[in-house]
């Protein structure tokens, strides 16, 4: 069984600032771990993906998430928060079936204020 | 570019409606899958097609059905709407050896009244 948390459901920073979204996760394999954004009224993108391959993960918009299997995180962090991050953000993880079945954390939505 | 659609972004229905919601892929992904998003409980698997004509039950399958008669085209259906399946619904699919790496349509966000 694999299960996700996300441990803060609201995150407000001011732009310019760092961003940190954290989701701890739990997996009986190795498991694949994503992050992915949803804007108002949009559909969800894929920001990065780990595949147990470099444990930091470069994704899009300057994104990046770090595998920490002692810990069983798989943080989200950005330098400089811009307007525009303003979302809801879902950690995901994936493992241990053919299908690629998906387990959802609860997401965290950002706000980012001027 | 893959592109996921969906028939409807906005659908307000009558409880006790027969309810169709349809997804076409362009990307000749073998895998499709229906969600349910809720504030506070992220995506819910419903039902998820490996083929065409295969469907398998996700984690909360009750008060649903789908149909898969094309491998492009997977469809969620309600054969009984009621209140408590107002919610957003997100069609997905993959491709078997990245199956992982599910691609989005835009939802489509149902109201049963």
């Amino acid at each position: 069984a694999q299960s996700v948390t996300q441990l803060d459901s609201h995150v407000s920073v001011s732009e310019g600032t760092p961003v940190l979204l954290r989701c701890n996760y739990s997996s009986s394999y190795s498991p694949s771990l994503f992050w992915y954004v949803q804007h108002p009224n949009k559909g969800l993108q894929l920001l990065l993906k780990y595949t147990s391959a470099a444990t930091l993960v470069k994704g899009i918009n300057g994104f990046e998430a770090e595998f920490k299997k002692s810990e069983t995180s798989f943080h989200l962090t950005k330098p400089s928060a811009h307007m525009s991050d303003a979302a809801e953000y879902f950690c995901v993880v994936s493992g241990g079936t053919s299908y690629g079945k998906l387990t959802f954390g609860q997401g965290t939505i950002l706000t980012v204020h001027p | 570019d893959v592109k996921v659609t969906q028939s409807s972004r906005y659908l307000v229905k009558r409880t006790g409606e027969k309810v169709f919601l349809e997804c076409v892929q362009d990307m000749d992904h073998e895998n499709m899958f229906w969600y349910r998003q809720d504030p506070g409980l992220g995506l819910r698997l419903i039902y998820f097609s490996y083929d065409v004509k295969m469907k398998e039950k996700g984690d909360i399958p009750e008060g649903y059905s789908v149909s898969r008669e094309k491998k492009e085209r997977f469809s969620l259906i309600l054969e009984s709407a009621s209140t408590n399946q107002t919610s957003m619904y997100l069609c997905a699919s993959s491709h078997t050896f990245r199956a992982d790496t599910q691609y989005f349509g835009p939802g489509t966000r149902l109201t049963v009244l």
